[in-house]
């Protein structure tokens, strides 16, 4: 089973900042298999980024993903209000499916 | 626009059964994987199974295996999960979502739905 971790646990930082969330696998993610998920208070997941670093649908580009093997990076360029979220990563290469334990962002 | 709406959700005994239901709008239903994925009270995201557009294939967390089956009923647009043997473990949101982009049945999640609440308890 390929275990992700994510650093750190709680990033507070203030709209208008740079947000760099880590994601760090046990073991090598295969062909980019790699997602990034949003969670609001009270609200199902929302697919962010796959494949590493490809945005999904009405995405907006401050969203940007990077990484390969082991470790990867989900980085919003300019934190707006509505960002400030859980967020968490899976990987989809081989099973059982797995994510991690999420990184919070939250307002300074 | 792609609709995932669940339902099914309840309070049961541990030792209990329940039947979830997730209906599909807005897409070629037969044509994508279906999977459940799960969150306990405050805590993270957890896989829990995938069934192939056409039925044929299923996968369990290990945590689920010989309790839980999964089907779906294409002419219906309905993807289903079959929970026996419920223990308080399994209280959470369950999610249903579309499942694409990897090898063979794996894959991301998403769209998803809104999610159905299992409670478990005496």
């Amino acid at each position: 089973e390929i275990v992700l971790t994510q650093s750190p646990g709680i990033l507070s930082l203030s709209p208008g900042e740079r947000a760099t969330l880590s994601c760090r696998a046990s073991q090598s993610v295969s062909s980019r298999y790699l997602a990034w998920y949003q969670q609001k208070p009270g609200q199902a997941p929302r697919l962010l980024i796959y494949g590493v670093s490809t945005r999904a649908t009405a995405i907006p580009d401050r969203f940007s993903g990077s990484g390969s093997g082991t470790d990867f990076t989900l980085t919003i360029s300019r934190l707006e209000p509505e960002d400030f979220a859980v967020y968490y990563c899976q990987q989809y290469g081989s099973s059982p499916l797995t994510f991690g334990g999420g990184t919070k962002v939250d307002l300074k | 626009e792609v609709q995932l709406l669940e339902s099914g959700g309840d309070l049961v005994q541990p030792g209990g059964s329940l039947r979830l239901s997730c209906a599909a709008s807005g897409f070629t239903f037969s044509s994508d994987a279906m999977s459940w994925v799960r969150q306990a009270p405050g805590k993270g995201l957890e896989w829990v199974s995938t069934i192939s557009g056409g039925g044929e294939v299923t996968n369990f967390a290990d945590s689920v295996r010989g309790r839980f089956t999964i089907s779906r009923d294409n002419s219906k647009s309905t993807l289903y999960l079959h929970m026996n043997s419920l223990r308080a473990e399994d209280t959470a949101i369950y999610y249903c979502a579309t499942t694409r982009g990897g090898t063979g049945w794996y894959g991301r999640f998403g769209p998803w739905g809104q999610g159905t609440l299992v409670t478990v308890s005496s």
